[in-house]
C-alpha cells in the first residue's frame, strides 16, 4: 500500500512558539491531503482539506490563521500550529488520497503535540 | 445532520468471534471504511464497501446494507493483538469522510 510519512512523530514546546509539522507521500503522488486532529478517546475530526497548489479549506470553527496549511508539492504538505497554547496539546494525523480518486486514505504515524 | 453510530466499547474472549455494528445517517453515498486504530498510533485501513453484501478479507469481513444504513464488521480466531479501536467512516456525497467515534475492542485471555 501507499506509505505516508509525517515528521516530527512527537513535539513539546512552549506556550507562544509555533510548531511546523510536514505530512509526506513516499511512493505517490498526493493531489489531495487532509488534516485531522484527535483528541484523548475521541476520533479524529477534520480540521482541513488541501489540494496541490490551492488554498486549503477548513472546517467550521478551525482558525485558518492558527493551523496555516502549505501544499506546495504533490508529496508533501505542511500543517503549522501558531502562536500554540495547551488546549492545542492533541494528536496530528494527516492523510493523502491519491490521483485515482478519494476512495482511500493513507494516514501518517501521526503527530503527537505537548505544549506547555 | 449527519450521524454514525457505533458501540462504544465491546468486550470479548481470544479466540472467538466478534461482531461490530455501525450504523449512519449521511447526505449521499460513496461508500464505507473500516478502520483499525491501535492507542497512540494512527488508523490503518480495514475494509471498504461500496456495494451491498459482505466482503470477506482474512479473519476479518465486512458487511453493507445500503438501504438500511447498516455495516458490520466482522473479526474471526481473535487474538491479543486485536485489541484496539475500530472506526467506521461514511464517504458522503462530497467525497468527505464523516467518522464515527470508534469502538474499543478489549480482547480478554
Amino acid at each position: 500500500g501507499a506509505v505516508v510519512s509525517q515528521h516530527p512523530s512527537w513535539v513539546i514546546c512552549k506556550s507562544g512558539t509555533s510548531v511546523k509539522i510536514e505530512c509526506r507521500s513516499l511512493d505517490f503522488q498526493a493531489t489531495t491531503m487532509f488534516w485531522y486532529r484527535q483528541f484523548p478517546k475521541q476520533s479524529l475530526m477534520l480540521m482541513a482539506t488541501s489540494n496541490e497548489g490551492s488554498k486549503a479549506t477548513y472546517e467550521q470553527g478551525v482558525e485558518k490563521d492558527k493551523f496555516l496549511i502549505n501544499h506546495a508539492s504533490l508529496t508533501l504538505s505542511t500543517l503549522t500550529v501558531t502562536s500554540a497554547h495547551p488546549e492545542d496539546s492533541s494528536f496530528y494525523i494527516c492523510s493523502a488520497a491519491g490521483t485515482s480518486g478519494y476512495n482511500e486514505q493513507f494516514f501518517g504515524p501521526g503527530t503527537r503535540l505537548t505544549v506547555l | 445532520g449527519q450521524n454514525i453510530d457505533q458501540p462504544t466499547e465491546m468486550t470479548a474472549t481470544e479466540g472467538a468471534i466478534v461482531q461490530i455494528n455501525c450504523t449512519y445517517q449521511t447526505s449521499g453515498f460513496n461508500g464505507l471504511f473500516w478502520y483499525q486504530q491501535h492507542a497512540g498510533e494512527a488508523p490503518t485501513f480495514l475494509s471498504y464497501n461500496v456495494l451491498d453484501g459482505l466482503e470477506e478479507k482474512g479473519r476479518f469481513s465486512s458487511f453493507l446494507s445500503r438501504s438500511k444504513g447498516y455495516s458490520y464488521l466482522l473479526l474471526k480466531e481473535l487474538q491479543m493483538k486485536d485489541s484496539a479501536s475500530y472506526l467506521c467512516a461514511v464517504l458522503d456525497s462530497n467525497y468527505q469522510l464523516i467518522w464515527g467515534a470508534g469502538t474499543k475492542l478489549i480482547i480478554k485471555p
